[in-house]
């Protein structure tokens, strides 16, 4: 069964900083999907970035950027420049390939602080 | 454009009884998926919804069941009604399939009490 780990429950950093949320993944499939999902307080969670394993190039999004690490089971966010916006709670999640099930870590609770 | 709807916001049962949410997905989109997330947890994926049909399910009882309608909206019933039911139920909608490509849309989820 694939499991997901976030273990940083919560961080905080001061505005413009930058700020690195860390995930590990297991699975012993070779082709699956990574992502990560924000959801702010009260709001609809959004996905942030998406990551295909057969793909060595690591995704990036203006300011968020991963850095994936196969063989480590490694999918840390990297978010820059961070806003007084970019507080929530992001989720590092899984799916197999040809599977819609996506299986998601605990959370980490950012707080930026002004 | 109307993102992803979900009704009612906030439910109050009581154990035992049996509970219907509703979803809207956002326009254009055919699939939907349903998640429990219960307080202080990452979503748990309960099943899929295809062209009215289960397309694919989580570690659920049967006591979860849902249905699609032509017009892509769904349902989400639970029967018999148990404490550890209380979740906040979101709703995913996708124009096809993640797999493929698509990006699901989260509603903003229906916060389900059962005392």
């Amino acid at each position: 069964a694939q499991t997901v780990t976030q273990s940083q429950p919560e961080m905080s950093v001061q505005e413009a900083e930058t700020v690195t949320l860390s995930c590990t993944y297991d699975t012993s499939e070779s082709n699956y999907y990574l992502f990560w999902y924000k959801q702010p307080p009260s709001r609809q969670m959004i996905l942030v970035i998406r990551q295909e394993a057969y793909k060595q190039q690591n995704a990036t999004e203006n300011r968020f950027s991963v850095n994936f690490q196969k063989a480590a089971k490694s999918f840390s966010l990297k978010i820059s420049d961070s806003q007084l916006g970019d507080t929530a709670m992001y989720f590092c999640a899984f799916m197999k390939s040809r599977d819609d099930k996506i299986i998601f870590g605990k959370g980490t609770r950012l707080h930026i602080l002004p | 454009d109307a993102g992803v709807t979900q009704s009612p916001t906030h439910l109050i049962k009581t154990r035992g009884q049996q509970v219907t949410l509703r979803c809207s997905p956002k326009s254009g989109h055919d699939t939907v998926s349903w998640y429990q997330q219960a307080l202080g947890q990452g979503p748990q994926f309960i099943f899929q919804y295809y062209e009215e049909e289960e397309r694919q399910r989580g570690n659920f009882p049967d006591r979860f069941s849902g249905h699609q309608f032509p017009n892509y909206s769904s349902e989400l019933n639970v029967n018999a009604l148990l404490l550890g039911d209380s979740a906040l139920y979101l709703c995913a909608s996708s124009l096809g399939w993640v797999e493929a490509g698509a990006e699901q849309y989260f509603g903003p989820g229906t916060r389900l009490t059962v005392t």
